[in-house]
């Protein structure tokens, strides 16, 4: 089946510096990845849209420049959280859709997260 | 959430016993979506029903969808320790790019052997 591969899957940085978290489609093509948030016990937040070759579609209320997407090649996208502090401490999670039903269906495929901890 | 919300938040059973989870969304969909996450892991897709469907099954899987309610419900037969997750509901946003979800809150189901 679609793998999703998301790496690292924990990191802790300090307050000030900027981590990038990779998200690669293994086995297939993604011209489209999906980024999430997601805080303890809760749903999670649709961050951006990352699209290959172009730049990409924030959601309402996330900043672009503090939440960096790269989508340089078809199977690898990159959030960069520029300048962490400890309220960016959360859960992150991207996602890609595979197959596209006759009906225009397409479930994600997930990476399996990234636990940030900015001290 | 940004589209639905599960009940309960948390449901604890014995091994054997059926669980039931309910989602509720706000706005007119094209299809719906069950995901189940264990924790500290990603999402993985189980089940989804069009909003031309009423109902659908896969193996201890039943889903069903009420659009005039605008609610699904998740039926998990025959309950195991390892059924042990969190389940949410999705579903696309309107008009948007294919593959964009918003999720629900979703129910923490805890089995017990």
């Amino acid at each position: 089946g679609a793998v999703v591969s998301q790496h690292p899957s924990r990191v802790i940085c300090k307050s000030g510096t900027s981590v990038k978290i990779e998200c690669r489609s293994l086995d297939f093509q993604a011209t489209t990845m999906f980024w999430y948030r997601q805080f303890p016990k809760q749903s999670l937040m649709l961050m951006a849209t990352s699209n290959e070759g172009s730049k990409a579609t924030y959601e309402q209320g996330v900043e672009k420049d503090k939440f960096l997407i790269n989508h340089a090649s078809l199977t690898l996208s990159t959030l960069t959280v520029t300048s962490a502090h400890p309220e960016d401490s959360s859960f992150y999670i991207c996602s890609a859709p595979t197959i596209k039903t006759p009906e225009g269906d397409s479930p994600l495929h997930f990476g399996n997260g990234t636990r940030l901890t900015v001290t | 959430s940004q589209q639905g919300e599960e009940d309960p938040q948390a449901l604890s059973i014995q091994e054997g016993e059926n669980a039931t989870m309910n989602c509720s969304y706000k706005t007119s969909i094209n299809n719906l979506q069950w995901y189940r996450q264990n924790s500290g892991r990603g999402l993985v897709h189980l089940i989804l029903i069009r909003s031309n469907e009423r109902e659908k099954h896969s193996g201890r899987l039943r889903v069903t969808l009420d659009t005039s309610k605008k609610s699904s419900s998740l039926l998990i037969t025959a309950s195991r320790a390892a059924d042990t997750a969190s389940y949410f509901c999705a579903s696309p946003a309107r008009g948007s790019t294919l593959g964009r979800l918003y999720f629900g809150r979703g129910t923490q189901l805890t089995v017990w052997p």
